[in-house]
């Protein structure tokens, strides 16, 4: 089971970019990232995958460096209703263990 | 557009009683998943279900039992109830596997005195 690690916390102003790296160092060739958002009393909420190389949406972009062993989720110019805890995973043939995730505090 | 849909959103129970939670998504998601989340923890997975008929044990499954009725509803079940299961319950649902995104339900509030 590929165990990620993240910072506990990150805090932020509006408008600024948070980037927050999880390292993953055992993962497998078949181990995709992803990442989750959730709101206090919700459910977490897919943000964005990838496997390699950059992926980019709507909302956030990913980056993985060729060896796979860590990701960067960058959230471009947040606001306050970004703060919430963000989760990344690394998910290989179900064996999935969301760890205690980044609580980002946006301030105004 | 319900997605995935969690029952009942809160509950109390007793030490030994014994409750279902029930879980459906009108997504037509080949797998499904049972998680609990303790305060101030990621999620830890109870059990899963890749395919209508099939279920497996995820990272904490004692104390519970599972069902994948159909395609669409997959329930967990607390045969004896400990304060050790207090806990948030939540339900996720993917299309084909777990390589692919998951998506939540609200989650069940359930307490255990």
């Amino acid at each position: 089971l590929a165990k990620t690690t993240q910072p506990i916390s990150m805090d932020s102003y509006e408008g600024q970019e948070v980037n927050i790296t999880c390292s993953h160092n055992n993962i497998a060739t078949n181990d995709y990232i992803t990442w989750y958002q959730q709101f206090p009393s919700q459910g977490p909420r897919f943000i964005i995958q990838g496997y390699k190389t950059k992926v980019t949406n709507e909302v956030a972009s990913l980056f993985i460096p060729a060896d796979r062993k860590s990701s960067t989720l960058s959230l471009p110019r947040v606001s306050l209703s970004d703060t919430a805890v963000y989760y990344c995973l690394v998910v290989d043939d179900y064996k999935l263990s969301f760890g205690a995730g980044t609580t980002v505090t946006v301030r105004a | 557009n319900a997605g995935v849909t969690q029952t009942p959103k809160f509950q109390v129970l007793k030490t030994g009683q014994s409750m279902t939670l029930q879980c459906a998504q009108d997504m037509n998601h080949n797998s499904m998943y049972w998680y609990r989340q303790d305060p101030g923890m990621g999620l830890r997975l109870i059990y899963y279900s890749a395919s209508e008929g099939t279920t497996d044990k995820g990272e904490v499954p004692n104390g519970y039992n599972v069902s994948r009725l159909n395609k669409r509803e997959f329930s967990l079940r607390l045969e004896s109830a400990a304060p050790s299961q207090t806990s948030v319950y939540f339900c996720a649902s993917s299309e084909k596997n777990s390589n692919q995104p998951q998506h939540f339900g609200d989650g069940t509030r359930l307490s255990i005195l």
